[in-house]
């Protein structure tokens, strides 16, 4: 069975601070993606990586870094946390080429 | 990055209703694919479509890729309880698949 993991459901951090949010997959997918939820809004791509090291920002970069060091594993890093990046944070990996995307559950990040 | 627009963003039918929300786009898609999200799960792949016209079923879904590929549509004949969440549309672009969603449609049924 796929699986896409995302380290938490839920996370609370203050304002200023340094987040990680951390993804795997076990299914050797080249593609993986971080994107943002918010009511109204779908799913907004923050940024996208189709290989270890290589990485193209999505829609809405501003405010985040990511990082894939291994092919398994995707990281979205918020600099300094804001009360604007309140929101679901969702990761997906797929296979290079017209295939479907698996999701991970998401987290819900609150920042106070 | 321009997203896919999708009409309506939120639907409220009865049940056995029919329901269709539509995906359009202001460039040509090489593709569309379709999502659904359960109330407080995760989007799950449908179906893609990539022919011009292609029409595409699954049991009381409809899915539809317009000829210009500029727009698709979903249609649920006779909604279920179980059809409740939100219906997501995607393109695909460049070489390296990056997926870009649309706005969503939130579909409700009630008894």
């Amino acid at each position: 069975d796929v699986k896409v993991t995302q380290s938490s459901r839920y996370l609370v951090k203050r304002t200023g601070e340094k987040v990680f949010l951390e993804c795997v997959q076990d299914m050797d997918h080249e593609n993986m993606f971080w994107y943002r939820q918010d009511p109204g809004l779908g799913l907004r791509l923050i940024y996208f990586s189709y290989d270890v090291k290589m990485k193209e920002k999505g829609d809405i970069p501003e405010g985040y870094s990511v990082s894939r060091e291994k092919k398994e594993r995707f990281s979205l890093i918020l600099e300094s946390a804001s009360t604007n990046q309140t929101s679901m944070y969702l990761c997906a990996s797929s296979r290079r080429g017209n295939t479907e995307a698996f999701f991970g559950q998401g987290t819900r990040l609150t920042v106070v | 990055g321009q997203q896919v627009m999708q009409i309506p963003q939120y639907q409220h039918v009865q049940e056995g209703e029919d329901f269709t929300t539509y995906c359009n786009s202001s460039t040509t898609l090489s593709n569309i694919q379709w999502y659904k999200q359960r109330p407080g799960g995760h989007p799950v792949f449908l179906i893609q479509l990539v022919k011009s016209g292609e029409v595409k079923k699954q049991k009381r879904l409809t899915f539809q890729f317009g000829e210009a590929k500029k727009n698709s549509s979903l249609h649920i004949t006779a909604t279920q309880t179980t059809d409740v969440g939100t219906y997501f549309c995607a393109r695909l672009t460049g070489t390296a698949s990056k997926l870009t969603f649309g706005t969503g449609t939130r579909l409700q049924v009630t008894l």
